[in-house]
């Protein structure tokens, strides 16, 4: 079973529409968790954290379910600009260098 | 002012040959990465280096030696290039294990 899982895609959405993609892990010893963005022949960046609790950044919320050991990303109003793939990402402290492990990433495109 | 910076970009070289490839970072990290993207897109950890210590990714041949002079700088030296060995390599760091910042990768074609 693959650590984490995330449907590759390609989704594609109209601009002004709102999106949600999700990934799942298989480790319970995950301890911080979050989502990066790599855009074509680019680095990830950092798109942020995900807590628990949930947490919003402007157009993107994000979610956890440690129970069920799924993450979600919404975006709202997409904008051509999110053209991008998004990486779920999660780390197991202690783990070394196993302990970090990237999905494979959602592509995601938006249309005008 | 580049946070996290990789030279070379990009890297042609025939198979058997030695290459390096090298990493530095400004943001005081202490803790720094080698990643490989193969060409369907997966990004994998092959090292990380904590405060002089490595910790190696098994599945990482030993062809792949990482070097760090010092906290700022993990080179990643690759004995015997083979064909398999094209990919992009991102270098990352961070502070322990919190979150990573990534340099712009090397993109490594073995002829």
């Amino acid at each position: 079973r693959k650590e984490v899982e995330q449907d590759p895609g390609p989704f594609n959405v109209p601009e002004g529409a709102t999106v949600a993609f999700n990934c799942t892990y298989s480790n319970s010893a995950s301890q911080s968790f979050f989502w990066y963005r790599q855009d074509c022949r680019k680095e990830p960046k950092l798109l942020m954290s995900v807590y628990s609790s949930g947490n919003e950044d402007g157009r993107f919320t994000a979610q956890l379910n440690r129970a069920s050991q799924y993450i979600s990303l919404l975006i709202r109003d997409s904008k051509l600009s999110d053209s991008a793939t998004y990486l779920c990402v999660v780390n197991i402290f202690g783990g070394g260098a196993d302990g970090l492990t990237f999905g494979k990433g959602t592509h995601l495109i938006i249309q005008p | 002012d580049t946070a996290v910076s990789q030279t070379p970009k990009y890297l042609v070289t025939q198979m058997g040959n030695d290459k390096s490839i090298k990493c530095e970072q400004n943001l005081g990290h202490d803790t720094m990465y080698w990643y490989k993207q193969d060409s369907k897109k997966f990004l994998k950890i092959m090292f990380s280096y904590n405060n002089k210590e490595l910790i190696i990714n098994e599945t990482v041949p030993n062809r792949f030696s990482p070097k760090s002079p010092d906290k700022a700088h993990l080179n990643l030296h690759i004995n015997s290039l083979e064909l398999g060995d094209s990919a992009v390599y991102f270098c990352a760091s961070s502070r322990s294990m919190g979150t990573q910042y990534f340099g712009p990768g090397t993109r490594l074609l073995v002829l």
